[in-house]
């Protein structure tokens, strides 16, 4: 069966980076865009970008240029987003989900990680 | 970036009853005449959101057929035709026609 399992939570301090993965199984990962969606306590989701299957053309969103990299590593079947210079308004929960070729649509997440930053 | 608006953004419900969910988008999500790029999903209390309907009207995998989608150009529907107490949660509408991808503010789903 699909599975997306991310990392554990992270505790950052203000200015420092973190980095979230996200191990896919049961399907054909080199396949498939990975993409990236953060939800804040309390709020609603907001799209952050994907990776394109071939892990060299990403997107991201204008909001998050500059300090997010999506990258991936198709010999484990695994996406990572890396998030620089993190402030109090990045304490999110971090999901992955995975976009089916020619579909443009988000089928599976992963369970999400919480990456909260504070001083 | 293109702006979904939902309403109402708190739904009281009925089990058995039907309920509706409205979404807006700032411009059409029409591509080319032929797909339109909304999405709905559904985020059930400590969970992962999860796709329910996708091209508008085309229900994912799994997902019971009391839940449908319809809609064109830029007004879209999500209907629970009797609704049932595990359709609780906060449901999302969401644009893929062009990034940045936006999502709707949430409409959340009561039982009465």
């Amino acid at each position: 069966q699909v599975q997306l399992v991310q990392s554990g939570t992270e505790v950052k301090n203000p200015g420092a980076s973190v980095k979230v993965s996200c191990k896919a199984s049961g399907f054909t990962f080199s396949d498939y865009y990975m993409h990236w969606v953060r939800q804040a306590p309390g709020q609603g989701l907001e799209w952050m970008g994907w990776i394109h299957p071939n892990s060299r053309d990403t997107k991201y969103a204008p909001k998050f240029q500059g300090r997010v990299t999506l990258t991936r590593d198709t010999s484990i079947s695994t996406a990572y987003m890396e998030l620089n210079r993190l402030t109090s308004d990045d304490t999110a929960v971090y999901y992955c989900a995975r976009d089916p070729p020619t579909a443009l649509t988000l089928d599976y997440w992963g369970q999400g990680t919480l990456v909260a930053v504070s001083s | 970036d293109i702006v979904m608006t939902q309403s109402p953004l708190s739904l009281p419900v009925t089990p058995g009853e039907p309920a509706s969910i409205s979404c807006r988008s700032s411009q059409s999500l029409l591509q080319g005449n032929e797909n339109t790029y909304l999405d709905w999903y559904l985020q059930k209390p400590g969970q992962s959101p999860q796709l329910l309907i996708s091209l508008a009207s085309t229900r994912a995998s799994g997902v019971p057929d009391r839940f449908s989608g319809n809609g064109s150009g830029t007004d879209f529907t999500l209907k629970i035709s009797r609704v049932e107490a595990e359709d609780v949660g906060v449901y999302y509408c969401m644009q893929a026609l062009q990034p940045p991808w936006t999502f709707g503010q949430g409409t959340k789903v009561e039982i009465k």
